[in-house]
């Protein structure tokens, strides 16, 4: 299985709702990632996980809060978003780094979210 | 810093014809690696092709090959005999910090060059 998988597909929601996106994977990777897309810019990282625990913040705000329950699944809790991050919220996975090879990050299909 | 370039916005290519998407870096690192991701207009980012700064063959997979010039700091992306289906983003990545640290680290992407493949 090489697949990362993210739900919703699409979320429209309004500015004081909660709601959480939901990334899994079964590839035994050890390293998960947020990343923002804008359109027709390239992914802006938010947030990594190193063996479920947070290694890096990119300084976003805290109306996004990233949750690590186990190895294969990654959380993305979302409230108060304002209209400026509608934007494609792709999940990444990746082998942890080890000497002398480089690990590609698997993408997920992303979730498109719409805040009103 | 590091820092990826895709001077290419657009770029149009007759179906069946090769094309090459450029990319140039910058990296005071001495072993780095580099990454072409697809992203089709459906929105997830395909994977394609790795190039590692000490490998001495240039990478290829398939139809996608790159063209590494490591002197010019240069990874450029050839597809050949293009597809209607290779209409998509494309872009090409660094991973931030030296190949093989234990950390993980952030991919730095360019810009993405849009390649329209013309019937």
């Amino acid at each position: 299985d090489t697949e990362v998988t993210q739900t919703p597909k699409h979320l429209v929601m309004g500015m004081t709702n909660k709601k959480s996106l939901k990334c899994e994977q079964h590839m035994g990777h050890r390293a998960m990632y947020w990343y923002k897309q804008k359109a027709k810019k390239p992914p802006e990282l938010m947030f990594v996980y190193s063996y479920e625990k947070l290694s890096i913040n990119e300084s976003v705000p805290s109306r996004f809060s990233p949750e690590c329950p186990n190895s294969s699944l990654l959380n993305l809790h979302l409230h108060a978003l304002q209209p400026e991050d509608s934007a494609l919220y792709l999940c990444a996975s990746s082998q942890h780094g080890r000497a002398g090879v480089d690990n590609e990050q698997f993408f997920g299909p992303g979730t498109r979210l719409t805040v009103l | 810093a590091q820092k990826i370039t895709q001077t290419q916005p657009g770029m149009f290519v007759q179906e069946k014809e090769a094309v090459t998407l450029d990319c140039t870096y910058d990296t005071s690192d001495q072993s780095y690696g580099l990454f072409w991701y697809k992203q089709p207009s459906s929105g997830e980012m395909i994977f394609l092709i790795y190039q590692g700064s000490y490998d001495e063959q240039n990478a290829t997979e398939g139809r996608y090959s790159l063209n590494f010039q490591k002197a010019r700091k240069s990874a450029n992306l050839v597809i050949s005999a293009s597809q209607l289906g290779d209409s998509a983003m494309y872009f090409c990545a660094m991973r931030e910090g030296t190949v093989g640290s234990s950390n993980t680290g952030k991919l730095i992407f360019g810009q993405g060059t849009t390649l329209q493949v013309k019937p």
